[in-house]
């Protein structure tokens, strides 16, 4: 079973349109993290954002925000006014601790959505 | 503002060949990673080292693999003979700490005939 699942393989939007990026982890750890990294086709990959799992609080950073909900277990990530420059590959990651035989810091990456923003 | 580099950006081996894939971490980081994409699927989990040691390691990191930290700045990815399937991007990725943020290098992409 995947850690990290993107349902999302593709999105296409036009510009100025909002879009949200599904994450869905699975988790038996009560601490863990949860990463969003955007791969532009440059191709190198740009940290976006940790979350802990004991902050729920919704992040906002500009155009971007994250919805982060335990109870469904996802992490959510909305670009508001989406842009040209937004055209990526965005990968939403997971950070287990060791309680349960996690990795230590080791992220493991859902297969990322491919978003196409078009003028 | 500091950044991970890699070299070589291109790396182009012929099957069975040795390549090393060579890391500049974050000068204050402490947890090094290396982590692979094959072309259009996921980042994979190759090994993290930390204190001079790996830490932990996939199944993808076999015996074929090894890494190590030769001097207080370099980090390296050494494969001994290397199969067509290696063919991949290889990003080196450091934090300053286990559950820290990483950052991630540009990537070598290595090719193998």
């Amino acid at each position: 079973a995947q850690k990290v699942t993107q349902a999302q393989t593709e999105i296409s939007v036009v510009e100025k349109e909002d879009v949200t990026l599904d994450c869905v982890y699975e988790t038996r750890d009560t601490t863990y993290y949860l990463f969003w990294y955007k791969q532009p086709p440059s191709g190198e990959l740009v940290f976006l954002i940790r979350r802990n799992s004991f902050d729920e609080q919704n992040e906002i950073s500009g155009r971007y925000s994250w919805n982060f909900q335990k109870s469904t277990s996802s992490f959510n990530f909305t670009i508001t006014a989406s842009q040209v420059v937004d055209s990526a590959v965005y990968f939403c990651a997971l950070s287990e601790n060791q309680f349960y035989g996690g990795s230590q810091g080791n992220l493991i990456f859902g297969k990322g959505t491919k978003l196409s923003v078009k003028p | 503002e500091p950044e991970v580099t890699q070299t070589p950006s291109h790396q182009v081996t012929q099957m069975g060949q040795e390549v090393i894939l060579r890391c500049v971490p974050i000068s204050n980081h402490l947890y090094f990673y290396w982590y692979r994409q094959i072309l259009g699927q996921k980042v994979e989990f190759l090994v993290s080292f930390y204190n001079n040691e790996i830490s932990e390691k996939s199944e993808i990191f076999d015996d074929q693999f090894s890494v190590e930290r030769p001097d207080g700045s370099n980090f390296t990815l050494k494969i001994r003979s290397t199969k067509l399937e290696d063919s991949a991007m290889y990003f080196c990725a450091s934090s300053w700490g286990p559950y820290n943020e990483q950052f991630f290098g540009p990537g070598t992409r290595l090719t193998v005939l």
